[in-house]
């Protein structure tokens, strides 16, 4: 069974800073990955999609890596800002299966 | 163009009462999925559409939880004499096809008194 694990689960920083997000699965057959943000009662909004034979995808300030063979995915902000603070999830769709096992989260509180 | 929509945002019902969910997919998109948000579970898929069929219904909680997809297009999530533990969001996705980019809707927030 595919488990999804997100360190840190809160994180807060002063704006400006680079900062990382850790997304680790025990299940290194997957046919893709993806990160969301998540505002608070609002739904998920799609960042980056990386497929499995991809090393990274790049969206503005978001870089998302994969390394799929240690099981284990970085998001990765540049010059973080009040606007990003926000629950970041990750999902991974293993392959044959169509449904997105979802991390825990980690919530992001960027300070002005 | 729009996206994922879903309907009522908001449903409190009394226990043991039936509510439907809908949702309305993105055009185009053959694929149409469920999940469920509630404290404490994190999000858990429920099942997945790809046209008019379920082909997995593995995340299904119960036999009071039933979905349908008309017309490769909006799907209603049925709970049949809800109880408590049913409050949770509900969450629709599509995607293109199966396996493609998932894109979500803004849920419908169940609170079963």
């Amino acid at each position: 069974k595919q488990e999804v694990t997100q360190i840190p689960a809160a994180l807060s920083v002063p704006e400006g800073e680079n900062l990382v997000l850790n997304c680790s699965f025990t299940d290194s057959a997957i046919y893709n990955l993806q990160w969301f943000r998540q505002d608070p009662g609002k739904g998920l909004t799609s960042l980056l999609l990386i497929q499995s034979s991809q090393r990274e995808q790049t969206s503005g300030r978001l870089n998302a890596s994969l390394d799929k063979s240690s099981g284990r995915s970085t998001l990765y902000i540049a010059a973080s800002q009040p606007g990003d603070s926000a629950t970041y999830l990750c999902a991974v769709r293993g392959t044959g299966f169509q449904k997105l096992v979802f991390g825990t989260g980690t919530r992001l509180l960027v300070s002005p | 163009g729009a996206g994922v929509s879903q309907s009522p945002s908001n449903k409190v019902t009394e226990k043991g009462k039936d509510v439907e969910l809908r949702c309305d997919p993105i055009s185009g998109h053959t694929a149409l999925y469920w999940y469920r948000q509630s404290l404490g579970q994190g999000l858990e898929f429920l099942i997945y559409f790809q046209g008019n069929s379920a082909p997995d219904k593995s995340g299904l909680p119960s036999d009071r939880f039933s979905a349908e997809r008309t017309g490769g297009s909006v799907s209603t999530l049925t709970i049949q004499r809800t109880q408590q533990e049913d409050s949770a969001v509900y969450l629709c996705a599509s995607s293109l096809a199966v396996g493609d980019e998932q894109f979500f809707g803004p849920g419908t927030r169940l609170t079963v008194l």
